[in-house]
């Protein structure tokens, strides 16, 4: 198994462009969540998903777009970059069913806005 | 709303010391707790799981222990070596999506 992959690795992107972070996971995870950390600081929720066709919002949604339109991938959109969306993203997944379920990370995207 | 602090910040030790990592949380209705190690640049790689039920899990040389009740839990690494030597997160599960709040982390280096 892959686990959880990302793509791009780092990006930079100039005010006002878009982009979307990809993540896929192959472990037939129902539950996936975007975190981004900043320097220094704990990881945020950014959105989650429990499942296809559902999605809601974290503790930091504000500028980013989510969907999930099968259970393997939940690609984040940035739509007009800002340089407080200057971070690092992580993807995670887990099965969600159980106190037992541990959540498995991508290795991040390293964003950077000009 | 769930807050979580780690302490120490950072943690210098030399090699073969016994360390023990603190995590506290402000809400005790929690699913589980994970303690994660984050090497610079990398992504978080799961160390240990505790569930709300249990009091301790170990892993080599880990172990974990969770008081729900008083909101606490700490990592203890026996036997430190260099290769320990990362940023070591905790986080709390809870709510209907599961979803983990994280400290800012301890900063541990182990010297040889």
């Amino acid at each position: 198994n892959a686990g959880v992959t990302q793509t791009p690795k780092f990006r930079i992107l100039k005010i006002g462009q878009s982009m979307t972070l990809q993540c896929a996971q192959d472990m037939n995870h129902n539950y996936m969540y975007w975190y981004r950390q900043d320097p220094g600081m704990g990881l945020k929720l950014i959105y989650y998903s429990v499942g296809a066709g559902i999605t809601d919002k974290g503790e930091v949604p504000n500028g980013y777009n989510v969907s999930r339109s099968t259970t393997e991938d939940f690609p984040l959109r940035l739509e007009l970059a800002a340089p407080s969306q200057t971070s690092v993203y992580f993807c995670a997944s887990s099965y969600g069913i159980d106190t037992g379920d541990t959540q498995y990370f991508g290795p991040g995207t390293r964003l950077t806005v000009l | 709303k769930q807050e979580v602090t780690q302490i120490p910040a950072a943690l210098s030790v030399p090699e073969g010391e016994n360390l023990v990592l603190n995590c506290s949380f402000t809400d005790s209705a929690i699913y589980n707790l994970q303690w994660f190690r984050q090497d610079p640049g990398k992504g978080l790689t799961s160390l240990l799981l505790i569930q709300s039920s249990q009091r301790e899990q170990t892993s080599g040389r880990l172990n974990a222990s969770l008081d729900k009740s008083s909101g606490r839990s700490t990592l203890y690494i026996a036997a430190s070596q260099p290769g320990d030597s990362a940023t070591y997160l905790c986080g709390p599960s809870g709510g209907s999506n599961y979803k983990l709040t994280f400290g800012k982390g301890t900063l541990l280096t182990v010297n040889p």
